[in-house]
């Protein structure tokens, strides 16, 4: 079993609507969890990161989180074709000492359609 | 201007040559990483360091070695690459491993360098 697994897509979207992005994770110990964005060609960048149960909002993004079903998701609202990236479910598992460790899933390719 | 510095961009050499991908980091960083991204298969990490001086391996460190006599420079050395070694190669840096966790403290990541062994 992965310990990040996410569905490779693409999941394809309508502009304006919004996405749902989903990530489960194999560590029920893991403590911070993170969405980077990835164009392609380009390097990741961290989008949001989230550590409490519950929602965390940032503009049109909003990060849940579930530790009981070890279940973490990205919403994007008023979805804009610039969205149109592969997003990387990234977590630090609680089963490493050393706090640097970060797992990646191997991402979710999303399409925006105009 | 704060960045990750990797080079080359590209790279195709053949089995058994040894090269060095060099990353250069201008922000005073103390966490330093290097990854591969295959597809399906994401960005694992070969070698980091959590300061100059202290490296360690990741989950894919076979074939790979590092340094990390500067505090801004880590290079990854392959000294006798294989096929398998074909991917695409990234950077990353960040203030600190250890806030790495807690905080919204982020990965910086290089331009990334694109790599063939033929």
């Amino acid at each position: 079993q992965k310990e990040v697994e996410q569905n490779s897509g693409p999941l394809s979207v309508p502009e304006g609507a919004i996405a749902s992005l989903n990530c489960t994770y194999s560590d029920r110990g893991s403590q911070s969890f993170f969405w980077y964005r990835q164009y392609s060609g380009k390097s990741p960048e961290l989008i949001m990161s989230i550590y409490s149960n519950g929602d965390k909002e940032d503009g049109r993004f909003t990060a849940q989180l579930n530790k009981a079903s070890q279940y973490v998701s990205l919403l994007i609202r008023d979805s804009q074709p610039s969205d149109s990236a592969t997003y990387l479910c990234a977590v630090n598992p609680a089963i490493y000492s050393s706090a640097s460790k970060i797992i990646f899933g191997s991402g979710t390719r999303l399409s925006i359609r105009p | 201007e704060a960045q990750v510095t990797q080079n080359p961009r590209y790279l195709i050499t053949v089995t058994g040559k040894k090269l060095t991908v060099t990353c250069s980091q201008n922000m005073n960083h103390e966490y330093m990483s290097w990854y591969r991204q295959d597809p399906g298969l994401g960005l694992r990490q070969i070698y980091y360091s959590m300061n100059v001086e202290v490296t360690d391996k990741g989950d894919v460190p076979e074939g790979y070695k590092v340094s990390r006599k500067e505090k801004r420079n880590f290079p990854l050395i392959l000294e006798s690459p294989s096929p398998n070694q074909t991917s695409l190669y990234f950077c990353a840096s960040s203030l600190s491993g250890t806030r790495l966790r807690w905080t919204n403290e982020k990965l910086f990541f290089g331009s990334g360098t694109q790599l063939s062994v033929l």
